[in-house]
């Protein structure tokens, strides 16, 4: 089945820096979403992404679906960005089985 | 509007006893999904509704495990004779195809304890 390996697997950043999260994926994808699950455990939406750019806020998103990876950019990163960011994809061919990555645990320095 | 809620949030229970989690989905979205996560772990998908076709079970990992979504809304996940490895977290997602396609929207989760 099909592969999502998320990088880096971990990231301390000081307030104020900048980060690229990267989610690439096997095979080709008809969906593919990018989440944060705070320190609670509630996941929230940030990005559906198949393809293309989207921007919201101090957050984006590029998704190259011919080159099979996905990149989640962080800029002047607050306290409040720590958690997990997670990257989930639809397989083109796998029904609806949604197929989330490990994550990236993230924890921001005041 | 209301998002989705699941119950209980937590529950504790003996080994070999069976157990049903909730899950109210988004009023109006007609696709449902159920994930476990365990301690420190992304997300496993379990099974997948939408409207009235055949679910997806695809992600059931033993016949003890098994799903109900009634009317089109509400869903229960069962799980038979509960062993320690199916403590975790159980998340429901729903989502609505008829707009943002395959956006899913994801409840609190409930936390189960098999002791």
């Amino acid at each position: 089945g099909i592969q999502v390996e998320q990088s880096p697997p971990d990231l301390i950043l000081q307030e104020g820096a900048n980060s690229t999260l990267r989610c690439n994926f096997s095979d080709s994808v008809n969906n593919l979403q990018w989440f944060h699950q705070n320190p609670w455990g509630q996941l929230i939406n940030l990005f559906y992404i198949p393809s293309g750019t989207k921007q919201n806020g101090r957050l984006s998103a590029t998704t190259v679906a011919t080159e099979r990876y996905s990149l989640l950019y962080i800029s002047s990163s607050q306290t409040t960005d720590s958690g997990v960011y997670f990257c989930a994809v639809e397989p083109y061919t796998g029904g609806f089985k949604t197929i989330f990555g490990a994550g990236t645990r993230l924890f921001v320095k005041a | 509007g209301a998002g989705v809620s699941q119950s209980p949030s937590n529950k504790v229970t003996e080994k070999g006893k069976d157990v049903e989690l909730r899950c109210d989905p988004i009023s109006g979205h007609t696709a449902l999904y159920w994930y476990r996560q365990s301690l420190g772990q992304g997300l496993e998908f379990l099974i997948y509704f939408q409207g009235n076709s055949a679910p997806d079970k695809s992600g059931l990992p033993s016949d003890r495990f098994s799903a109900e979504r009634t009317g089109g809304s509400v869903s229960t996940l069962t799980i038979q004779r509960t062993q320690q490895e199916d403590s975790a977290v159980y998340l429901c997602a729903s989502s609505d195809s008829g707009s943002v396609p395959y956006e899913q929207y994801f409840g609190p989760g409930t936390r189960l304890t098999v002791t």
